[in-house]
């Protein structure tokens, strides 16, 4: 079935410096990809997205990628601050389903003052 | 907060018990999705709604779970004979989605954590 997977599960910075996190995709039918930011005991928040018509999107400090042919995507934050620090997801849309969200497993990222 | 809100936001019960979650969505969205998140994982879907029909269901959706939204608007989950494998943050989302604009954003609850013991 759909699967997507994330990498790395944490991941450490420090502040100023620059996060990248990886996602691949197993159903090369999908083309939505959305990427969400969780903080601890809230909602999931979509921070950012993209669509398979697209490589590259960015707004502000983040940015996301796209590489249809090897099927994956990344999340890309500069100049992180201490109030990045969060769980992110990345996800992919099934193409078999008009509307299942399929979620990588999570990259909690720490930004060290 | 005018977003999605779930009810009870935490609830604890015996194995064995039946419990039942509410979720209002945005008011202008006709899609409905109920997803459960335990530590260290992303969601997983479970079933989702368009107006009140339920379009899809996981396959991890057992017949102790059932998904309702009976008028197009709220939804309940109810899970039956809960186990203690239950126990996760059953988190609710909502969307709009018409055929010109096509897929729109999924806006999250603040989910209702689930302990069973």
């Amino acid at each position: 079935g759909e699967n997507v997977e994330q990498h790395p599960s944490t991941l450490s910075v420090q502040e100023g410096d620059s996060a990248v996190i990886k996602c691949t995709y197993s159903d090369s039918a999908s083309n939505y990809f959305p990427w969400y930011k969780q903080e601890l005991g809230k909602r999931p928040q979509l921070i950012i997205d993209i669509r398979s018509n697209v490589g590259e999107k960015k707004d502000q400090r983040i940015a996301v990628t796209l590489n249809k042919t090897a099927k994956h995507f990344s999340l890309h934050i500069t100049e992180t601050q201490p109030e990045d620090s969060a769980v992110y997801f990345c996800a992919a849309r099934a193409y078999s389903s008009a509307s299942k969200i399929i979620f990588g497993s999570g990259t909690r990222l720490s930004i060290r003052p | 907060d005018t977003g999605v809100s779930q009810d009870p936001r935490h609830k604890i019960t015996k194995r064995g018990q039946n419990v039942t979650f509410r979720c209002d969505p945005i008011s202008e969205h006709n899609r409905l999705y109920w997803y459960r998140q335990t530590l260290g994982q992303g969601p997983e879907f479970l079933t989702y709604f368009q107006n009140e029909a339920q379009l899809e269901k996981s396959r991890l959706l057992s017949d102790r779970f059932s998904a309702e939204r009976p008028k197009g608007s709220f939804s309940t989950l109810e899970i039956q004979r809960t186990e203690q494998g239950d126990s996760a943050m059953y988190l609710c989302a909502s969307s709009s989605f018409f055929e010109r604009s096509g897929y729109n954003e999924q806006f999250f609850g603040p989910g209702t954590r689930l302990t069973v013991l």
